[in-house]
């Protein structure tokens, strides 16, 4: 199994949009509605920020919205603002209780 | 509230074996699968496996399977990571997670247990 792929890096200023794919096959991204979305700030844990593709944990800013088309992901991230800068990581179920990630994007705000 | 207490940092030189623990709590601990997730220094995050405290099935990675063991003792509602012949490149931050109901989403995540292998 190969890492779902994402873009190195993405940016905007604030007040801006950025949207980042995650690129996978129909054997993950493809064949499940189970996409989730991952923000890690530097020397932190993960947070769960989309799941099932477009859902928010409570608590998750409407800025954040996912979608799904074909065999790619992508999370927008609505009018940026400074502390949204971070990682964000994509992730896939993948059959047989297995989950891949991408391979993460950098978030910078100009 | 759900939280996942992950063991202290470790120092560990090639070839000793290690084992780190997460204690969860604020939830059924034997109806959740629980997990592991690497990220080596400056690099992404890789799933690594999950038991079920249940019943004990586990599932791997195919690119952790036979590296590591996970476990879990659902008596004290902890879950295991454990190498028996620990390399260089085993050094990591470790996090331990809880998926969902379904085993579909990592919904929580521990604090990360530092291990670092040098000779």
């Amino acid at each position: 199994q190969s890492a779902l792929t994402q873009p190195p890096s993405a940016s905007g200023s604030p007040g801006q949009s950025v949207t980042i794919s995650c690129t996978g096959t129909s054997s993950d991204v493809g064949g499940y509605n189970y996409v989730s979305w991952y923000q890690q700030h530097p020397g932190k844990a993960p947070k769960l920020m989309i799941y099932e593709v477009s859902k928010r944990p409570s608590g998750v800013p409407d800025r954040f919205s996912g979608s799904k088309s074909g065999n790619t992901a992508s999370l927008t991230v609505s009018g940026l603002q400074a502390e949204d800068e971070a990682d964000y990581y994509c992730n896939s179920y993948a059959g047989s209780n297995n989950l891949l990630f991408g391979t993460g994007t950098k978030v910078t705000v100009l | 509230e759900v939280q996942l207490v992950q063991s202290g940092a470790e120092v560990k030189k090639p070839g000793e074996s290690l084992k780190i623990s997460c204690k969860g709590s604020g939830y059924t601990f034997t109806t959740y699968w629980i997990g592991w997730v690497r990220q080596m220094p400056g690099k992404g995050l890789e799933w690594m496996g999950i038991i079920y405290p249940g019943d004990s099935d586990t599932r791997y990675s195919p690119s952790f399977q036979g590296q590591v063991t996970i476990s879990a003792d659902k008596s004290i509602t902890t879950a295991y990571l454990q190498w028996s012949s620990l390399k260089a490149s085993d050094t990591a931050m470790y996090y331990c997670v809880r998926e969902d109901i379904v085993a579909t989403t990592v919904e929580y995540w521990g604090q990360g247990t530092l291990v670092t292998v040098s000779s």
